[in-house]
């Protein structure tokens, strides 16, 4: 079984700078994705970015980007210019392709953006 | 309108009530997924629905009743509830193509629901 771990307590990070949301993993699968939800105050789960198990570049979206390091199973969300409008819950997840696909959830991590 | 919408959006019930959560996706898609959100907890898969069918039910006990009368919509039908069922309830919908790797799943804004 897989398993999310997100550990960092909740952060506060000045507008316009960097953040870095920690995320490890367990699993003994080859193949398996890795995706990113934000959960603002309005509690819909909005996904952010994904990344294959087999992907040598790390993903990026806009002003996301996935810092993945296989060999240490961790795989962090790094959000660059920070805006009001990112103050949220960030979730890491996984799924192994071979099993049933479905998602395993970390508990969260809260970031407020200060202007 | 476009993606998942789920109805109500807050719900207080008495232990003794017989309500239900509604959820409707847009996106043709073709998986449904039921998830319980409580505090300090992480997400936690309830129900799938594949192509209409339950393919799934993670030990959820049986006052929570789901039905997918069609692609489209998914119900959670509640009857004799704890208060320890007080929880943001999550739906999800998904092309399910297992075995391909992301199967990027899209939320709906939640059911809040107070059991007293």
């Amino acid at each position: 079984a897989q398993k999310i771990t997100q550990t960092q307590p909740g952060m506060f990070v000045q507008e316009k700078e960097a953040v870095t949301l920690d995320c490890t993993y367990d699993t003994s699968d080859q193949s398996y994705g890795l995706f990113w939800y934000k959960q603002p105050s309005s509690g819909e789960m909005i996904f952010l970015i994904y990344q294959g198990s087999y992907d040598e570049q790390n993903a990026t979206e806009g002003r996301y980007s996935l810092n993945f390091q296989k060999a240490r199973k961790s795989a962090n969300l790094v959000i660059s210019a920070s805006q009001l409008g990112d103050s949220a819950m960030y979730f890491c997840a996984m799924n192994d392709w071979r099993g049933n696909n479905r998602l395993a959830f970390g508990k969260g991590n809260q970031v407020v953006v200060i202007p | 309108e476009t993606g998942v919408t789920q109805t109500p959006r807050h719900l207080v019930m008495g232990m003794t009530n017989k309500k239900s959560l509604k959820c409707e996706q847009h996106l043709g898609h073709n998986a449904m997924y039921w998830y319980k959100q409580s505090a300090k907890k992480p997400l936690e898969l309830m129900f799938v629905y594949s192509l209409e069918e339950r393919v799934e039910n993670n030990s959820v006990p049986s006052r929570f009743s789901p039905e997918c009368p069609n692609s489209s919509h998914l119900f959670l039908h509640l009857h004799t509830l704890q208060p320890e069922d007080s929880a943001l309830y999550l739906c999800a919908s998904s092309q399910d193509n297992s075995g391909s790797g992301a199967n990027v799943l899209t939320f709906g804004a939640g059911s809040r629901l107070t059991v007293l």
